[in-house]
């Protein structure tokens, strides 16, 4: 069965820089969420999309935009990269929003900030 | 199928006593168990995790425990505060798939 797919699965930036990291939900979910998981920690949750609208916000910095397009797939826009946006980003989709539900979530994407 | 089960929708508990919030499970597979708070019109914040091969994790005022046996994990909250009052969800992973409960509102009322 298709999975979440993300892109880049790495990518290395420099200070002050920006990413741009995708996602691609199983096909047929309209919602999408994304979390950053730092260095030995736990999942934290950032944003969520349903349907191309933002559902959720959670600890997303203001420097981090993200969006929803028309194929559901969704794009996290970083800018002015620091040090400790270095973490793993994943995302995870589900089908229909009210409830945070059973999210599939895709391998993440290892940011690197130098 | 519900695959993790909160069966409490609500809770209310004083200021000062213990909140025990509780989770049970269905898949033997989960191995990594994770609860998060939500404030309304917000988007959940991690709490604590325990891994499956743990029974207990603490972190200041939070426990987990986690009972494989019994398919059962719980959130204790030990002096609950009126700050506590939000829906908890207790989540599972299994593979790539992160599974959620439906959430217990907790009111810690002064």
């Amino acid at each position: 069965a298709a999975g979440v797919i993300q892109s880049p699965r790495h990518l290395i930036k420099e200070k002050r820089e920006t990413a741009t990291l995708k996602c691609y939900p199983i096909p047929r979910h309209d919602t999408v969420y994304w979390y950053q998981q730092g260095p030995g920690q736990d999942p934290q949750f950032l944003i969520s999309f349903y349907e191309k609208m933002q559902s959720d916000k959670g600890s997303i910095p203001d420097r981090f935009s993200a969006q929803q397009f028309s194929d559901y797939h969704s794009e996290l826009n970083m800018s002015s990269l620091e040090l400790g946006d270095s973490a793993l980003y994943f995302c995870a989709s589900s089908l229909g929003a009210g409830s945070l539900g059973e999210q599939y979530f895709g391998p993440g994407t290892r940011l690197t900030v130098t | 199928d519900q695959q993790v089960k909160q069966n409490s929708p609500s809770l209310s508990v004083q200021e000062g006593r213990i909140s025990i919030l509780n989770c049970d499970y269905t898949n033997s597979m989960f191995d990594y168990f994770l609860w998060y708070k939500k404030y309304p019109a917000e988007g959940p914040t991690f709490l604590i995790s325990i891994s499956s091969i743990k029974d207990k994790n603490e972190d200041g005022r939070f426990t987990v425990f986690l009972n494989k046996s019994a398919k059962h994990l719980s959130l204790h909250i030990v002096p609950s505060q009126p700050g506590d009052s939000a829906v908890y969800f207790c989540a599972a992973i299994s593979g790539y798939a992160l599974n959620f409960g439906k959430g217990t509102s907790l009111l810690v009322t002064p």
